[in-house]
């Protein structure tokens, strides 16, 4: 079946950066997109950005450019979020998905396909 | 940014209502609109697509609506599973944007 499987949760110190991998299966990978949303604890969702799994387009949110980068390693069928200067308020449940990006809204079916969530914490 | 408000942020129904959650947009968003259901520590689930197109496999009983800048989530006869936190989502503009969130409780 089509998932999304997320590594395991963090704890970071204020300043460090953080990885979290995206393991893709069940589907032609490069066929969809896959975007990061982040819940902090007891709030609403937050869109961090997506990238093209074929040519590694990325579009991030402004909030998080420079501090964020997306990547995906076709061969694996995963994909990487790097958060770096990382904040006690970047504490969230880190969420990959999966979708149809980049060709504007009348292609974009909704974020389809959920991984399982990676909660990082940042404190000192 | 482009603000996404829903009303009401709480809502207590029983096993059969109808319920009907309202998302606003700060600007006009053609249909651009998404809604998503999140259970307690779970990753949310996609429902509808396009104001009003169900995702496949999503129950009949779950229907949207609207245009512009005003969008409707109809919940009709509330099944057990369906006490949740509700979100719509806009992709008419970026950064993409998500409502606060509308959490059913049973009454």
């Amino acid at each position: 079946q089509v998932q999304l499987v997320q590594s395991g949760g963090e704890m970071k110190k204020p300043g460090a950066s953080v990885r979290v991998s995206c393991k893709a299966s069940g589907y032609i990978f490069t066929i969809f997109g896959i975007t990061w949303v982040r819940q902090a604890p007891g709030q609403g969702l937050e869109w961090m950005g997506w990238i093209s799994s074929d040519d590694g387009n990325t579009n991030y949110a402004q909030k998080f450019q420079g501090r964020v980068t997306m990547t995906t390693d076709t061969s694996t069928s995963t994909a990487y979020m790097d958060l770096r200067s990382l904040r006690s308020d970047d504490t969230a449940v880190y969420y990959c998905a999966r979708g149809k990006f980049g060709l504007g809204p009348s292609h974009f079916f909704g974020i389809d396909v959920w991984g399982q969530g990676t909660t990082v914490t940042v404190s000192s | 940014d482009m603000q996404m408000t829903q009303s009401p942020s709480f809502l207590s129904a029983s096993v059969g209502d109808t319920v009907t959650i309202t998302c606003r947009a700060s600007e006009r968003i053609s249909r651009w609109l998404a809604w998503y259901q999140q259970r307690p520590g779970k990753a949310p689930n996609l429902l509808i697509y396009k104001a009003s197109i169900l995702e496949s496999g999503v129950p009949s009983r779950f229907s949207g609506s609207g245009s512009g800048t005003e969008f409707t989530l109809t919940i009709s006869s509330l099944q057990p599973d369906d006490f949740a936190t509700y979100y719509c989502q806009q992709y008419n503009s970026y950064p993409w944007t998500f409502g606060q969130g509308t959490k059913v409780e049973i009454k």
